[in-house]
């Protein structure tokens, strides 16, 4: 069936540049979206990007999607504390309606002062 | 303020006890979605329902059972068939053929 994959850590200091990556299976995705949870909280919508698009930048949130490596990425730029949770990849398939989401597992992003 | 309310925010099961977690949303969002979340995994869908009266099962549904009286509310009751039901459950609402899902806070269950 569909599959979403991220890595599990990531580590970088404050102030730099984060990328967080994430490969998906499914070529009739529609959306795909970057979700940001913080501990103990439900999960926030940060970006989603339609699949005949390669890039959205929204403030310091960039999204980067290949489709034909079916591989998107979040970059976070000038990385603070407070972006340390962790955010999770999803897709949407093509016939889905609504909120039938296919997750990644999350990677947990650390920002170290 | 329009949102997605869980209730409790905590909750306890002991060995074959039905228990019962609320959701409520005051969106007007047709779609409502109930996802499992475990430790070092992704959320997995366990019951939605995209109109009043009617709701199908998702990926893991087995121990578990839903109601759809009104739009507003969803209500998941964790069975005691479910064998490892220690998991964050998280509601979700959406307008039908919308592409943005809204998530309420979770509620953690734990067994005693």
């Amino acid at each position: 069936g569909e599959d979403v994959e991220q890595s599990l850590f990531l580590s970088v200091r404050e102030g730099d540049s984060s990328v967080i990556n994430c490969t998906y299976t499914d070529s009739s995705s529609t959306y795909l979206y970057w979700y940001k949870q913080e501990p103990g909280a439900g999960l926030q919508l940060l970006t989603y990007i339609f699949s005949n698009m390669d890039m959205k930048q929204d403030q310091r949130l960039t999204v980067l999607l290949n489709k034909k490596d079916k591989h998107l990425s979040l970059r976070i730029a000038d990385t603070q504390t407070g972006d340390s949770a962790i955010y999770f990849c999803a897709e949407k398939e093509g016939d889905n309606q609504g909120g039938k989401l296919i997750f990644g597992q999350g990677t947990e992003l650390s920002v170290k002062p | 303020d329009g949102g997605i309310t869980q209730s409790p925010k905590y909750l306890f099961r002991k060995e074959g006890q039905n228990v019962t977690l609320s959701c409520e949303q005051n969106l007007n969002h047709d779609a409502m979605y109930w996802y499992r979340q475990d430790p070092g995994q992704g959320l997995r869908l366990i019951y939605y329902s995209q109109i009043v009266n009617d709701f199908q099962k998702g990926d893991i549904a087995e121990g578990y059972s839903v109601s759809r009286e009104k739009k507003e509310s969803f209500p998941l009751t964790v069975t005691s068939a479910q064998k490892n039901p220690t998991a964050f459950y998280l509601c979700a609402s959406t307008r039908t053929w919308d592409e943005k899902l809204f998530f309420g806070s979770g509620t953690q269950l734990s067994v005693l």
